[in-house]
């Protein structure tokens, strides 16, 4: 099974600073056929069910701002928050969806 | 709109088994897979399962192997998750989720509290 472990467990950012979440997985998660890293970021808020924001480790979900990007490729990868928002304020979970199971990372609270 | 609506909370003694349901609504049923994810309180999400429910094809997390069955109404639309020979250690939030057209989880249901008490 592919295991993802994301650093930090935990970080506070100021307002208006960048926030920087890595995730890294057990063995790659890149499919040589289509060249798609099938990796996923999401962010949790209190009291609610995750929202997807980024699909093949750097597209944006639609509606999801331009200051959150993924990038990375293989087994390494990181969501970068550019510019942090009061209402960026969540746990931050990686996925793997490249097989059987589709392990999360252990999250990421980002707080200001 | 695409909605996925779960039952209501449970409370079951050690040892039982729980059946969660995830009704579906706003799109075609069979189209998309049907994944379960578990939360326990202050801690993180944990993928459970999968169901193809065209096929019916399941794939489950290892370390719920033999405790998890996922199957299927498709007359109504709806998924379920059986998780038997339940622990204290189960108490959790239980989601459904539907993936998108490239296997990410794009839709969730409102979560479903489970708590497992003596």
């Amino acid at each position: 099974d592919i295991v993802v472990t994301q650093s930090p467990d935990s970080l506070a950012v100021s307002l208006g600073e960048r926030a920087t979440i890595n995730c890294k997985s057990s063995q790659s998660v890149l499919y040589s056929s289509n060249n798609k890293n099938y990796l996923a970021w999401y962010q949790q808020k209190p009291g609610q069910p995750p929202k997807l924001l980024i699909y093949w480790a750097s597209t944006r979900e639609s509606g999801v701002p331009d200051r959150f990007s993924g990038s990375g490729s293989g087994t390494d990868f990181t969501l970068t928050i550019s510019s942090l928002q009061a209402e960026d304020v969540a746990v931050y979970y990686c996925q793997q969806y490249y097989n059987t199971p589709r392990a999360f990372g252990q999250g990421t609270k980002v707080e200001i | 709109q695409v909605q996925l609506v779960q039952s209501g909370a449970e409370v079951k003694k050690p040892g039982a088994s729980v059946k969660v349901s995830c009704k579906t609504s706003g799109y075609t049923f069979t189209n998309y897979d049907i994944n379960w994810v578990r939360q326990a309180t202050g801690q993180g999400l944990e993928w459970m399962a999968r169901m193809n429910p065209n096929s019916g094809e399941t794939g489950y997390a290892q370390k719920f192997q033999g405790r998890v069955t996922m199957t299927r109404d498709t007359s109504i639309s709806t998924a379920y998750m059986e998780l038997s020979s339940l622990r204290s250690e189960d108490t959790a939030v239980y989601y459904c989720g539907r993936d998108s057209e490239i296997a990410t989880i794009k839709y969730w249901g409102q979560g479903t509290p489970v708590t497992v008490s003596s």
